[in-house]
């Protein structure tokens, strides 16, 4: 099973800055098989990114992914007030296994 | 537009089991895998496996195995997930996740959860 570490855990940002969150597979994957996504209290896992870095249906802007192998990072460019968050990476290259996750919460 | 609903929240005994639907719209419902997820509260989702809608098969993670089952009915657009045996770490929240590009994809459009919990 590929192993999906998430950090930090918690991210503390303010309103409009940048925040960065990092997602390391055990193994690695195809840059075609990681996904990221957002969760809000009481709410399903919401698609953001796929394939790495191409932004789903609706997905803004400000939200861009990279990276291969075995490294990936999901940067929200200017925080605004609906994205604190859980946040999610998910790999489909051997099955499907998820991170712990990064809550990125106001500071 | 594409919607899955789920069916309302359960409890259970231990050693009971619990049967969970998914009801589809706004797409072809054949057309794309459905898996089934679960998050446990404070934890990251779990993948529990899949079915495809058209043909009725199903694959399950090694650590459902045996007290998993995945079906559907084409009739209704709805599939169907019933885990037995049921032990008070299954305690979640359990989705219907359709994959993305038909199949072996990311989830793009997910149920909006069935809580399910075991309590003596």
């Amino acid at each position: 099973e590929i192993v999906m570490t998430q950090s930090p855990p918690t991210l503390s940002v303010s309103p409009g800055e940048r925040a960065t969150l990092s997602c390391r597979a055990s193994q690695s994957i195809s840059s075609h098989n990681l996904a990221w996504y957002q969760q809000k209290p009481g709410q399903a896992p919401r698609l953001l990114i796929f394939g790495t870095s191409t932004r789903a249906t609706g997905v803004p802007a400000r939200f861009s992914g990279s990276g291969s192998g075995t490294e990936f990072t999901l940067t929200i460019s200017s925080l605004q007030s609906e994205d604190f968050a859980v946040y999610y990476c998910q790999q489909y290259n051997n099955f499907w296994t998820f991170g712990q996750g990064t809550k990125v919460e106001i500071k | 537009q594409v919607q899955l609903v789920q069916s309302g929240a359960e409890v259970k005994k231990p050693g009971a089991s619990v049967k969970v639907s998914c009801k589809t719209s706004g797409y072809t419902f054949t057309e794309n895998y459905m898996h089934w997820v679960r998050q446990a509260p404070g934890q990251g989702p779990e993948w529990m496996g899949w079915i495809i809608p058209y043909s009725g098969e199903t694959y399950y993670a090694q650590k459902f195995q045996g007290r998993v089952t995945m079906t559907r009915d084409t009739s209704l657009s709805t599939a169907f997930m019933e885990l037995r045996r049921l032990r008070y770490d299954d305690t979640a929240i359990y989705y219907c996740a359709r994959d993305a590009l038909g199949a072996d994809d990311a989830f793009d459009i997910w149920g909006q959860g069935t809580k399910v919990t075991v309590s003596s």
